[in-house]
C-alpha cells in the first residue's frame, strides 16, 4: 500500500496571505508511460463530502479558483493557496490513485 | 445535474449486516468507475472499494476484504455495498463517488455499529 504523510496537521493564515500544504507519498506515483502523477487534492468543509480541487497533481477541476495551485512530482507534492479567502477555511486532503486509493490524514486551514 | 444519493445506513450491532445503495443520475453511470469511501466521526476519509464499469473488476481495502462486497446494476443506475461482519471500526459516513480520481460524490449515509 502507498502511504501518505501530509504536513502540517494544521495552520493558521491571515486573510490574503499564502497557505502551503505538503504531501509526501511512500513511493512514486508518477506513471512513466504517460508521465502523469496520480495525485489529487480535495477540500472538505463541515457536513459536506470532499470536493476535488486538483488532479494529475496540478490540473484544476472545473470551477476551482486559480488561487489554488498544485505542484511537485514523484513523491513530493505541494498545494498552495495564494491570497487566502474566508471561504477557504476547510480541511485539505491529498490522495494518491496510482495504486487503489489512499488519502492523507488532512491539514486543517484556519484564519 | 450529476447526482448520487446514498441510502441504507443505520444502527447495527457488531457482527451484523447492512446493504447500502447509491442511486445515480445526470451522467452515464454505465461508463463510470465507482467507489465507496467512508469517513469515521472526526477523522479523514478512507477509501473502501472500487468497481469498474461492467462490474468485472472489484477491489477492496484490506480492512474490509472478505466482509464487504461492491456491486452495481447499470440498468438501474445503482451502486451497492453489502457489508457483513460489521465491527465498531466500520462506523462512519459512507459516500459513493465516481470517476478516477473520485470527482463527484453523494452526501453520504451514516452507519453506526454499536451494541
Amino acid at each position: 500500500d502507498i502511504g501518505i504523510t501530509q504536513s502540517p496537521d494544521s495552520l493558521a493564515v491571515s486573510l490574503g496571505e499564502r497557505a502551503t500544504i505538503n504531501c509526501k507519498t511512500s513511493q512514486s506515483v508518477l506513471y512513466s508511460s504517460n508521465n502523469k502523477d496520480y495525485l489529487a487534492w480535495y477540500q472538505q468543509k463541515p457536513r459536506q463530502p470532499p470536493k476535488l480541487l486538483l488532479y494529475w497533481a496540478s490540473i484544476r477541476e472545473s470551477g476551482v479558483p486559480d488561487r489554488f495551485t498544485g505542484s511537485g512530482s514523484g513523491t513530493d507534492f505541494t498545494l498552495t493557496i495564494t491570497s487566502l479567502q474566508a471561504e477557504d477555511v476547510a480541511v485539505y486532503y491529498c490522495q494518491q490513485y496510482y495504486t487503489l486509493v489512499t488519502f492523507g490524514q488532512g491539514t486543517k486551514v484556519e484564519i | 445535474e450529476v447526482q448520487l444519493v446514498e441510502s441504507g445506513g443505520g444502527v447495527v450491532q457488531p457482527g451484523g449486516s447492512l446493504r447500502l445503495s447509491c442511486a445515480a443520475s445526470g451522467f452515464d453511470f454505465s461508463k463510470s468507475w465507482m467507489h465507496w469511501v467512508r469517513q469515521p466521526p472526526g477523522k479523514g476519509p478512507m477509501w473502501v472499494s472500487r468497481i469498474n464499469t461492467d462490474g468485472s473488476n472489484r477491489v477492496y481495502a484490506d480492512s474490509v476484504k472478505g466482509r464487504f462486497t461492491i456491486s452495481r446494476d447499470n440498468a438501474q443506475n445503482t451502486l451497492f455495498l453489502q457489508m457483513d461482519g460489521l465491527t465498531v471500526d466500520d462506523t462512519g459516513v459512507y459516500y459513493c463517488s465516481g470517476g478516477i480520481p473520485p470527482d463527484f460524490w453523494g452526501r453520504g449515509t451514516l452507519v453506526t455499529v454499536s451494541s
